[in-house]
């Protein structure tokens, strides 16, 4: 069955830096564009980033842009998120999430990541 | 880069249907017809349960459904489960390859 496993989630302090990964099992990871989907302590979800099928094209939000880079490697089937100068704010657990369509049809079980202090 | 509005909390008895809304703008669910409905149960990964405003997935119940109007999207849940108690988000398509999320809505089965 499709699956998305996210690793890396770390307790770090302000302004280091983090990258997490996203393993696909189950479908043809190289024929789908990705997301990155975060969830604040207490809050809702929130959409991050988005990369394309063959990694050419990226897209993100204005609350991380310039800070988060997507990457990809589709001879491994996994997917990163680059994750430079964090904040407190930054404090969530991390999805990634497969584009069906317009919306997100599998989704992994989340990584936590703490910026504090 | 605002969120849609949702009620934060919904209730309902076994069997009855509830209704959760979610509110954009013209630059989103009203633009669009790229709405898209998720429950997400604790310690588990998010579910799509509607798609493109309307489409149900294959395995998702009937007792789901969704509408749009103006800037307004609604999800439907009709013959309530206790399985059903779980948070659901809206979400929607937004110009220049970007989405925007909901804030949320707390379903509570009595």
């Amino acid at each position: 069955q499709e699956q998305l496993v996210e690793s890396g989630g770390a307790v770090v302090q302000p302004e280091e830096s983090l990258k997490l990964s996203c393993t696909a099992s189950g479908f043809i990871f190289s024929y789908y564009s990705i997301h990155w989907v975060r969830q604040a302590p207490g809050k809702g979800l929130e959409w991050v980033a988005l990369i394309s099928y063959d990694g050419n094209k990226k897209y993100y939000a204005d609350s991380v842009k310039g800070r988060f880079t997507m990457s990809r490697d589709n001879s491994k089937s996994t997917l990163y998120l680059q994750m430079n100068s964090l904040k407190p704010e930054d404090t969530a657990v991390y999805y990634c999430a497969k584009r069906f369509g317009v919306a997100f049809d599998v989704w992994g079980q989340g990584t936590r990541v703490t910026v504090s202090s | 880069q605002s969120a849609l509005t949702q009620p934060a909390s919904v209730s309902g008895s076994p069997g009855q249907s509830v209704t959760i809304s979610c509110t954009g703008s013209s630059s989103d669910v009203g633009d669009y017809n790229y709405v898209s409905w998720y429950a997400h149960h604790p310690d588990k990964a998010p579910k799509l349960i509607i798609s493109d405003v309307t489409t149900r997935p294959s395995g998702v119940s009937a007792r789901f459904s969704g509408s749009k109007s103006g800037n307004t999207a609604t999800l439907t849940i009709s013959g309530l489960q206790a399985a059903d108690e779980a948070d659901y988000y809206c979400s929607s398509y937004r110009t220049n390859n970007t989405w925007v999320f909901g804030g949320g809505t707390k379903l509570t089965v009595l």
